[in-house]
């Protein structure tokens, strides 16, 4: 699977919107790209996927660049509880595995 | 409906000794998966059952890990013998069988921590 370049860290306030940007300059046209997100102390959690158009589900909406060589996972309104470590994933259409790198740790300060 | 649960939440070894970890997935979910981030690493993919059969086992590290899924319900993943390398959080995640256009998301447990001493 291709590899995503996501900023360690970011920071926002509670209720403004947050953008966690992704890198994937070598991704392929049968890759999907998947948005996991860690909360403390709990295992991995799907927040959303898309593979060339923008996606939205309750939990966030996904922003693909046209080139698909990037990607945005946008929450609308941070919560506290939006606190985690977030994954940005490249999956083959055919494949299983998720290969989770280092994430953005994204912390909601009140 | 239950989600994946993991057994024990967290294990105390010593060295040497012999640790089984299990996992039951949702139900009606015929894909399996355990994962496992050590110390100050990336959480790493072990291996991938459909039902009870072994579809990828590229991530197991070495052979003292063992995983089984016996009748294709729970999963035990078997570390024997446990070296303190093998500290860290092993999570095991299920889903749904796969037909065309569904997402396979992948659910995932808690995690049963490790600790080797």
């Amino acid at each position: 699977d291709a590899k995503t370049t996501q900023p360690n860290s970011m920071e926002s306030n509670e209720e403004e919107p947050v953008h966690l940007p992704c890198n994937h300059s070598t991704i392929s046209g049968t890759d999907y790209i998947h948005w996991y997100r860690q909360l403390p102390s709990q295992g991995p959690e799907y927040v959303i996927h898309g593979l060339t158009s923008n996606v939205n589900n309750r939990m966030a909406s996904l922003a693909i660049a046209e080139d698909r060589k990037s990607s945005t996972l946008i929450l609308h309104r941070a919560t506290l509880r939006d606190a985690a470590v977030y994954y940005c994933i490249l999956r083959d259409v055919a494949g299983y595995a998720l290969n989770f790198g280092k994430g953005t740790s994204l912390l909601v300060t009140p | 409906e239950a989600g994946v649960t993991q057994f024990p939440s967290h294990s105390v070894i010593e060295k040497g000794q012999t640790v089984t970890l299990r996992c039951d997935p949702i139900s009606g979910h015929d894909n399996l998966y355990w994962y496992r981030r050590v110390m100050g690493k990336e959480i790493k993919f072990l291996l991938h059952f459909v039902k009870e059969s072994k579809q990828d086992e590229s991530g197991m590290p070495n052979n003292r890990f063992l995983a089984e899924r016996t009748g294709g319900t729970y999963s035990t993943l078997k570390v024997q013998p446990a070296e303190l390398e093998d500290s860290g959080v092993y999570f095991c995640a299920s889903s749904q069988p796969v037909v065309a256009g569904t997402k396979n998301i992948q659910y995932f447990g808690a995690g049963t921590r490790l600790s080797v001493l």
